[in-house]
Protein backbone atom coordinates (compact mmCIF):
# COMPACT_ATOMS: atom_id res chain seq x y z
CA UNK A 1 0.00 0.00 0.00
CA UNK A 2 2.57 2.85 -1.33
CA UNK A 3 -0.04 5.32 -1.59
CA UNK A 4 2.50 8.53 -3.93
CA UNK A 5 6.01 7.65 -4.25
CA UNK A 6 8.44 10.58 -5.05
CA UNK A 7 11.68 10.14 -5.76
CA UNK A 8 14.47 11.25 -5.23
CA UNK A 9 14.10 13.23 -1.83
CA UNK A 10 16.81 15.56 -1.90
CA UNK A 11 18.62 16.95 -5.49
CA UNK A 12 21.00 19.62 -5.98
CA UNK A 13 21.13 21.25 -9.29
CA UNK A 14 23.44 23.56 -11.31
CA UNK A 15 21.81 26.42 -13.18
CA UNK A 16 20.67 25.04 -16.45
CA UNK A 17 20.64 21.65 -15.82
CA UNK A 18 17.74 19.51 -16.31
CA UNK A 19 15.73 16.85 -14.28
CA UNK A 20 12.76 15.20 -13.73
CA UNK A 21 10.96 14.58 -11.10
CA UNK A 22 9.25 10.99 -10.27
CA UNK A 23 5.75 11.02 -8.96
CA UNK A 24 3.75 7.54 -9.30
CA UNK A 25 0.75 6.25 -7.36
CA UNK A 26 -1.00 2.81 -7.35
CA UNK A 27 -4.01 3.70 -5.95
CA UNK A 28 -6.04 3.84 -9.50
CA UNK A 29 -6.50 7.73 -9.02
CA UNK A 30 -7.56 9.64 -12.15
CA UNK A 31 -6.70 12.99 -10.71
CA UNK A 32 -2.46 13.96 -10.27
CA UNK A 33 -1.08 17.49 -9.67
CA UNK A 34 1.96 18.85 -8.38
CA UNK A 35 2.93 21.62 -6.19
CA UNK A 36 5.47 23.64 -5.10
CA UNK A 37 6.07 24.56 -1.26
CA UNK A 38 7.71 27.77 -0.39
CA UNK A 39 8.21 30.02 3.04
CA UNK A 40 5.55 32.21 3.62
CA UNK A 41 3.35 31.42 0.08
CA UNK A 42 1.62 27.73 1.15
CA UNK A 43 1.40 25.35 -1.84
CA UNK A 44 0.75 26.55 -5.18
CA UNK A 45 -0.07 24.33 -8.40
CA UNK A 46 2.42 24.05 -11.19
CA UNK A 47 0.85 21.39 -13.69
CA UNK A 48 -2.41 18.81 -13.17
CA UNK A 49 -3.50 16.13 -15.13
CA UNK A 50 -7.46 14.62 -14.63
CA UNK A 51 -6.65 11.65 -16.58
CA UNK A 52 -4.14 9.89 -18.67
CA UNK A 53 -3.15 12.15 -21.91
CA UNK A 54 -4.52 15.26 -20.44
CA UNK A 55 -2.43 17.76 -18.47
CA UNK A 56 -3.06 21.41 -17.78
CA UNK A 57 -0.94 24.41 -16.32
CA UNK A 58 -1.92 25.63 -12.79
CA UNK A 59 -1.03 28.99 -11.10
CA UNK A 60 2.94 28.39 -11.17
CA UNK A 61 3.95 26.63 -14.84
CA UNK A 62 6.73 28.71 -16.57
CA UNK A 63 10.01 26.29 -16.33
CA UNK A 64 8.40 23.09 -15.77
CA UNK A 65 6.58 20.61 -18.02
CA UNK A 66 4.38 17.46 -17.77
CA UNK A 67 3.09 14.54 -19.49
CA UNK A 68 0.54 11.49 -18.53
CA UNK A 69 1.50 8.50 -20.35
CA UNK A 70 0.25 6.44 -18.26
CA UNK A 71 -2.47 6.47 -14.98
CA UNK A 72 0.44 5.81 -12.54
CA UNK A 73 3.13 7.77 -13.66
CA UNK A 74 2.81 11.81 -13.53
CA UNK A 75 6.73 12.95 -14.03
CA UNK A 76 7.53 16.97 -13.94
CA UNK A 77 10.47 17.97 -15.92
CA UNK A 78 12.54 20.62 -15.11
CA UNK A 79 14.05 21.45 -18.82
CA UNK A 80 17.05 24.36 -17.63
CA UNK A 81 17.22 24.68 -13.44
CA UNK A 82 17.18 28.22 -12.40
CA UNK A 83 17.54 28.96 -8.61
CA UNK A 84 14.21 30.47 -8.38
CA UNK A 85 13.15 26.54 -8.67
CA UNK A 86 14.66 25.99 -5.39
CA UNK A 87 11.40 24.45 -3.13
CA UNK A 88 10.26 21.57 -1.83
CA UNK A 89 7.92 19.51 -4.73
CA UNK A 90 4.82 17.92 -3.57
CA UNK A 91 2.76 15.20 -5.93
CA UNK A 92 -0.85 14.75 -4.83
CA UNK A 93 -3.60 12.58 -6.33
CA UNK A 94 -7.11 12.00 -5.96
CA UNK A 95 -9.58 9.50 -7.31
CA UNK A 96 -10.87 12.73 -9.42
CA UNK A 97 -10.37 16.67 -9.41
CA UNK A 98 -13.22 17.28 -7.02
CA UNK A 99 -11.72 15.38 -4.57
CA UNK A 100 -14.13 15.66 -2.06
CA UNK A 101 -12.11 12.55 0.00
CA UNK A 102 -9.13 14.85 -0.12
CA UNK A 103 -5.62 14.51 -2.15
CA UNK A 104 -2.97 11.75 -0.78
CA UNK A 105 0.12 13.42 -0.83
CA UNK A 106 3.61 12.25 -1.49
CA UNK A 107 6.14 13.17 0.94
CA UNK A 108 8.20 15.51 -0.94
CA UNK A 109 11.00 16.36 -3.36
CA UNK A 110 13.65 18.73 -1.81
CA UNK A 111 15.22 21.09 -4.52
CA UNK A 112 17.70 23.04 -4.60
CA UNK A 113 19.08 24.74 -7.92
CA UNK A 114 23.17 26.52 -6.90
CA UNK B 1 -11.15 34.79 -7.56
CA UNK B 2 -11.23 31.98 -4.97
CA UNK B 3 -8.77 32.35 -2.56
CA UNK B 4 -8.10 31.18 1.30
CA UNK B 5 -7.01 33.50 4.17
CA UNK B 6 -5.25 31.72 7.24
CA UNK B 7 -3.76 33.40 10.36
CA UNK B 8 -0.32 34.42 10.25
CA UNK B 9 1.75 32.08 12.89
CA UNK B 10 4.01 31.13 14.33
CA UNK B 11 1.79 29.79 17.16
CA UNK B 12 3.06 28.62 20.09
CA UNK B 13 0.89 26.74 22.99
CA UNK B 14 1.24 25.12 26.32
CA UNK B 15 0.26 21.58 26.31
CA UNK B 16 -3.89 21.03 27.33
CA UNK B 17 -4.48 24.47 25.81
CA UNK B 18 -7.56 25.45 23.70
CA UNK B 19 -6.37 26.12 19.90
CA UNK B 20 -8.07 27.78 17.38
CA UNK B 21 -6.54 28.90 14.11
CA UNK B 22 -8.63 31.09 11.62
CA UNK B 23 -9.64 30.38 8.50
CA UNK B 24 -11.88 32.80 5.75
CA UNK B 25 -12.24 31.63 1.84
CA UNK B 26 -13.11 33.82 -0.89
CA UNK B 27 -14.90 31.67 -3.71
CA UNK B 28 -18.24 31.58 -6.14
CA UNK B 29 -20.16 28.74 -5.27
CA UNK B 30 -20.43 25.95 -2.62
CA UNK B 31 -16.29 24.65 -2.84
CA UNK B 32 -15.49 21.87 -0.38
CA UNK B 33 -13.16 22.87 2.39
CA UNK B 34 -10.24 21.07 3.91
CA UNK B 35 -7.74 21.11 6.52
CA UNK B 36 -4.52 19.54 5.77
CA UNK B 37 -1.64 18.98 8.98
CA UNK B 38 2.25 18.76 7.68
CA UNK B 39 4.73 16.99 10.32
CA UNK B 40 8.04 18.14 10.17
CA UNK B 41 9.87 16.65 7.01
CA UNK B 42 6.52 14.81 6.01
CA UNK B 43 3.90 15.47 3.41
CA UNK B 44 0.52 16.87 3.87
CA UNK B 45 -2.26 14.91 5.39
CA UNK B 46 -6.12 15.29 5.07
CA UNK B 47 -7.24 16.41 8.78
CA UNK B 48 -10.77 17.26 8.45
CA UNK B 49 -13.39 18.47 5.90
CA UNK B 50 -16.54 20.04 4.83
CA UNK B 51 -18.26 19.77 1.28
CA UNK B 52 -21.80 21.83 2.61
CA UNK B 53 -22.62 24.67 4.63
CA UNK B 54 -22.89 23.76 8.25
CA UNK B 55 -21.04 20.49 8.24
CA UNK B 56 -18.34 20.06 11.13
CA UNK B 57 -15.60 18.38 10.41
CA UNK B 58 -13.84 16.26 12.88
CA UNK B 59 -10.99 13.54 13.36
CA UNK B 60 -8.13 13.13 15.86
CA UNK B 61 -9.88 15.87 18.49
CA UNK B 62 -9.98 18.62 15.97
CA UNK B 63 -13.05 20.13 14.60
CA UNK B 64 -13.84 22.84 12.27
CA UNK B 65 -17.60 24.06 10.82
CA UNK B 66 -18.44 25.24 7.30
CA UNK B 67 -20.15 28.35 8.11
CA UNK B 68 -20.95 29.92 4.60
CA UNK B 69 -22.53 33.07 5.85
CA UNK B 70 -18.99 34.10 7.55
CA UNK B 71 -17.22 32.20 4.65
CA UNK B 72 -15.17 30.93 7.99
CA UNK B 73 -13.90 27.30 8.12
CA UNK B 74 -12.33 28.01 11.63
CA UNK B 75 -10.06 25.21 13.19
CA UNK B 76 -10.30 24.36 16.71
CA UNK B 77 -9.09 21.87 19.62
CA UNK B 78 -10.06 21.70 23.04
CA UNK B 79 -6.76 20.32 24.88
CA UNK B 80 -3.58 20.25 22.49
CA UNK B 81 -0.61 17.97 22.85
CA UNK B 82 3.02 18.55 21.81
CA UNK B 83 2.16 15.53 18.97
CA UNK B 84 0.07 18.52 17.61
CA UNK B 85 2.60 20.82 16.76
CA UNK B 86 3.05 20.95 12.94
CA UNK B 87 2.06 23.29 9.54
CA UNK B 88 -1.66 23.64 9.37
CA UNK B 89 -2.90 24.35 5.97
CA UNK B 90 -6.84 25.44 4.95
CA UNK B 91 -7.64 24.82 1.39
CA UNK B 92 -11.05 24.93 -0.39
CA UNK B 93 -11.79 22.63 -3.84
CA UNK B 94 -13.51 24.90 -6.12
CA UNK B 95 -14.20 24.72 -10.30
CA UNK B 96 -12.14 26.79 -12.20
CA UNK B 97 -13.44 26.64 -15.12
CA UNK B 98 -13.91 22.67 -16.19
CA UNK B 99 -11.73 21.12 -13.79
CA UNK B 100 -11.69 21.80 -9.86
CA UNK B 101 -8.71 22.48 -8.32
CA UNK B 102 -7.01 22.78 -5.04
CA UNK B 103 -6.25 26.25 -3.69
CA UNK B 104 -4.03 26.35 -0.49
CA UNK B 105 -4.00 29.21 2.48
CA UNK B 106 -0.31 29.99 3.31
CA UNK B 107 -0.13 27.71 6.11
CA UNK B 108 0.52 28.35 10.41
CA UNK B 109 2.70 26.84 12.48
CA UNK B 110 1.34 25.67 15.78
CA UNK B 111 4.23 25.19 18.17
CA UNK B 112 3.05 23.05 21.05
CA UNK B 113 5.61 23.20 24.16
CA UNK B 114 5.21 20.55 27.47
Amino acid sequence: NAGVTQTPKFQVLKTGQSMTLQCAQDMNHEYMSWYRQDPGMGLRLIHYSVGAGITDQGEVPNGYNVSRSTTEDFPLRLLSAAPSQTSVYFCASSYDDRAKKGYTFGSGTRLTVV
Amino acid sequence: GNSVTQMEGPVTLSEEAFLTINCTYTATGYPSLFWYVQYPGEGLQLLLKATKADDKGSNKGFEATYRKETTSFHLEKGSVQVSDSAVYFCALSHSGGSNYKLTFGKGTLLTVNP
